[in-house]
Order: C-alpha cells, then structure tokens, then sequence
C-alpha cells in the first residue's frame, strides 16, 4: 500500500517556539489534509488542501500542498500548551485515506 | 449533534472470542469507515462504505466484517478475536456527495481492545 512518511516522530519544544514537520509520498494525492489527535480522543481536522502548491492558514496554522503532489509541511507559530499532541498528515487518493505515521509534540514548561 | 458514536470504549477479550464494535452517525454521512491505530503505525485503514449496502476492503482487512444496512451504522465485527488485533479503533465518517471519501473525516473516540 502508499506509505506517508511523517517527520519528525517526536518534538519537545518550549513555549512560544514555532514548529515545523512534513509528510513525503511514493504517490501523488489529489488532496493533503492534518489532523490532531489528544489524548483518548479521535483524530480533529486541522486544514485541507485540495490544489497542487495551494498554502492556507488556519490560526496560528500554516500547510502547505507541495508542487510535486507528494509532499505536504505544516507550520505552528508561537506554541502555546494546548497544540500539544499527535499531529498526522494523511494523503487522500482512490477513495482511501492513507495516514503517516504521526509527529508527537511535547510543549517544555 | 452527537456525531460519531462508538461503543463500547474499552473491551478485554480471549483469544477465540467473537465481538462487534458498534458504530454510529446521526449527521447523514454516506461514507463511513473504521481505522485501527497503533503505537508508531498511525491509523491504517481495515474497511469503508460509500453507503447502504455497498461495503469494501481497505489496507488491513484480514479477521475483520463490515456491513451497512443502514445509513446511520457501521458495525466491526470480530468473528475469532487474535492478540494481534490488540489496538485502539477508530469509527469515522465523511460528508461527501454520494458517499465520496472528501477526506474530511470526523473521527469517533475510539474502542480500546484487547486480545489476551
């Protein structure tokens, strides 16, 4: 099956730092989405991205649609404690939701 | 608006026990679909429908039964329990047009199985 390869696995960063972390294919998707997931609870959309180079927002939430369709970056500006989680990337093609493997961000107090 | 439903949340089985996870959506989605997650393999997908009556496989369908005779439920049945399907499972659904996978998926809050 398509693979999405998530990085980083994990981040311990302090409090106002901006974040980063991407997601590479094999496969081209036709559309890039993020989640975040806390802890006991399902996976929340955070952004879609529907169009090949397309950049959105989102808050203090920036992702990008990489130009070759096979790579996506998301971008958290001045962290606060509440971002803490799992973050997952997940390409969509043929009707499937393929999901990575997950970034875990840690806020240091 | 409840959204998505799964009972139950926690359930410890033998090996060799049968069981069904419920799953249920009262926002009138079409698609609807069940994840497994475990540690450092995100969510991998076991199987989905595009609606009532239409069923399919997804990447880890093996020991798994799925079927949707209504719209609103989505049951995971379990017919011979293994401890490798020791994981947390995930129900969700989507929005989309003739049950088309948008995937914008809203995600219920999990069943934590475990296989001993």
């Amino acid at each position: 099956g398509q693979q999405l390869n998530q990085s980083p696995q994990s981040m311990f960063i302090q409090e106002g730092e901006d974040v980063s972390m991407n997601c590479t294919s094999s496969s081209i998707f036709n559309t890039w989405l993020w989640y975040k997931q806390e802890p006991g609870e399902g996976p929340v959309l955070l952004i879609a991205l529907y169009k090949a180079g397309e950049l959105t927002s989102n808050g203090r939430l920036t992702a990008q649609f990489g130009i070759t369709r096979k790579d996506s970056f998301l971008n958290i500006s001045a962290s606060i404690p509440s971002d803490v989680g799992i973050y997952f990337c997940a390409g969509l093609g043929n009707e499937k939701l393929t999901f990575g493997t997950g970034t875990r961000l840690t806020i240091i107090p | 608006n409840a959204g998505v439903t799964q009972t139950p949340k926690f359930q410890v089985l033998k090996t060799g026990q049968s069981m069904t996870l419920q799953c249920a959506q009262d926002m009138n989605h079409e698609y609807m679909s069940w994840y497994r997650q475990d540690p450092g393999m995100g969510l991998r997908l076991i199987h989905y429908s595009v609606g009532a009556g239409i069923t399919d496989q997804g990447e880890v369908p093996n020991g798994y039964n799925v079927s949707r005779s209504t719209t609103e439920d989505f049951p995971l049945r379990l017919l011979s329990a293994a401890p490798s399907q020791t994981s947390v499972y995930f129900c969700a659904s989507s929005h989309g047009t003739s049950g088309t996978n948008t995937g914008e998926l809203f995600f219920g809050e999990g069943s934590r199985l475990t296989v001993l």
